[in-house]
């Protein structure tokens, strides 16, 4: 079955509110990632981050290695937020292996 | 932030044609990884090489699918006789290692459409 998996499939948004993206990984957790993918494709790294609390910005990652799961906190969303979130985990062989992004749509 | 280039954008083939798509990593990174992503969201891993020398495939990649990591060349990634199924966004990421210690950068994609 899918190693990682995200939720909300899609969200949108009223420009100004929070939103939060989940992520849970079936398996033991080495590293992970999130990112955000442009419409048209191009990968933007957001956050490096295996466990603990990062910020950048408007953007929260949360990371419980125990509990096997991530959250990405979006706080007053832009019209530019909208997008695909994804999630990765980490692996020594194959890189990343991906979930199925949170698709993001954030209107005026 | 990434700074890995990737050519072209856009690829359109037909079948039985091959499709060949390139890929410079950032300047010192010397981990690449190829992986396929469909129309569905799926990222399917094809190859990495840690320098010239690969790492690990999958049997897609061993069968119809052909990569390369040259010294001072860019990497490539070939696809002999494309099938209408290869059609996806072909995404070339680079690394100082393994993705267990060390965050992953992308180009923009190759989007392949084969007709």
């Amino acid at each position: 079955g899918q190693q990682v998996q995200q939720s909300p499939a899609s969200l949108v948004l009223q420009e100004g509110e929070n939103a939060e993206l989940q992520c849970n990984f079936s398996t033991s957790l080495n590293s992970m990632q999130w990112f955000y993918q442009r419409p048209e494709g191009s990968l933007v790294s957001l956050f490096y981050n295996p466990s603990g609390t990062k910020q950048s910005g408007r953007l929260t990652s949360t990371t419980v290695i125990k509990e096997r799961r991530s959250s990405l906190h979006i706080s007053s969303s832009q019209i530019t937020d909208s997008g695909t979130y994804l999630c990765a985990m980490g692996n020594y062989a194959q890189g990343l292996t991906f979930g199925l992004g949170t698709r993001v749509s954030v209107f005026p | 932030n990434s700074k890995v280039i990737q050519t072209p954008r856009y690829l359109v083939k037909g079948q039985g044609q091959k499709a060949k798509m390139r890929c410079i990593p950032e300047k010192g990174h010397p981990v690449v990884f190829w992986y396929q992503q469909n129309k569905n969201n799926e990222f399917k891993f094809l190859i990495n090489f840690q320098n010239q020398e690969v790492l690990q495939q999958i049997d897609m990649t061993e069968k119809r699918f052909s990569a390369e990591c040259p010294s001072n060349s860019p990497c490539s990634l070939e696809i002999q006789s494309s099938e209408a199924g290869d059609s996806a966004l072909y995404l070339c990421a680079s690394s100082l290692s393994g993705a267990s210690q060390n965050t992953l950068y992308f180009g923009a994609g190759t989007r392949l459409s084969v007709l």
